[in-house]
């Protein structure tokens, strides 16, 4: 069954450099892994998406290495307001089509 | 900065029951989608729509699931007749759309659906 990993949880402190990474071993090969941030009773909001070697915004850092079968989630120094559930998102074969699989998430929880 | 809306933020109702949830995706993304997510639980995609008609859609997207886009501005999700599993919290997201797989989308605050 398709489906990417990610550690269930993680806890760090502020000031912090966090690394979450994410699985992916049925990735196909045009596709782009995106990651997502998540407070409790909001949506989803859009951190960061790359295709291969390393991408690099104001917010993160995200690195996948050749065989693009994980990727690296960076935030750094992270703060108080990091605490959140990061998703991971890539496309994955399912029989004849594809379907957009999310991972379960990896609640951070950084701590003061 | 434009955002997606979605109504209404709550809604009850019982079992059996049909229900519609709106939203309004940003005005010149060409992608919509909803997803759910019960609580606790991760986010599951549900269906994509592109051009008027589905581009993509999950197993959980069954025949008691549909999406329309009535008019120029609003996306809908009606469930036909709502089981008490079908209580979470449902998503509506909307993407510029370079492809359906360019996930840089914009999710509304979510409408949480509580079936009784």
């Amino acid at each position: 069954l398709a489906k990417t990993t990610q550690p269930i949880s993680m806890d760090s402190y502020e000031g912090q450099e966090v690394n979450i990474t994410c699985s992916h071993n049925n990735i196909a090969t045009n596709d782009y892994i995106t990651w997502y941030q998540q407070f409790p009773s909001q949506g989803p909001r859009f951190i960061i998406q790359g295709y291969k070697t390393k991408v690099t915004n104001e917010v993160a850092s995200l690195f996948i290495p050749a065989d693009r079968k994980s990727s690296t989630l960076s935030l750094p120094r992270v703060s108080l307001s990091d605490t959140a559930v990061y998703y991971c998102l890539v496309p994955l074969p399912m029989d004849s089509n594809y379907q957009l699989i999310w991972g379960a998430g990896t609640k951070l929880i950084i701590k003061p | 900065e434009p955002e997606v809306t979605q109504t209404p933020s709550h809604q009850v109702t019982q079992m059996g029951q049909e229900v519609i949830l709106r939203c309004v995706p940003i005005s010149n993304h060409l992608y919509f989608y909803w997803y759910r997510q019960i609580l606790g639980q991760k986010v599951e995609f549900l269906v994509s729509f592109y051009n008027n008609e589905i581009s993509e859609k999950s197993e959980i997207f069954d025949d008691q699931f549909s999406v329309e886009r009535p008019d120029g501005s609003n996306f809908t999700l009606k469930i036909r007749s709502t089981k008490l599993e079908d209580s979470a919290m449902y998503f509506c997201a909307s993407s510029p759309g370079r492809d359906i797989f360019s996930y840089e989308q914009y999710f509304g605050p979510g409408t949480r659906l509580t079936v009784t």
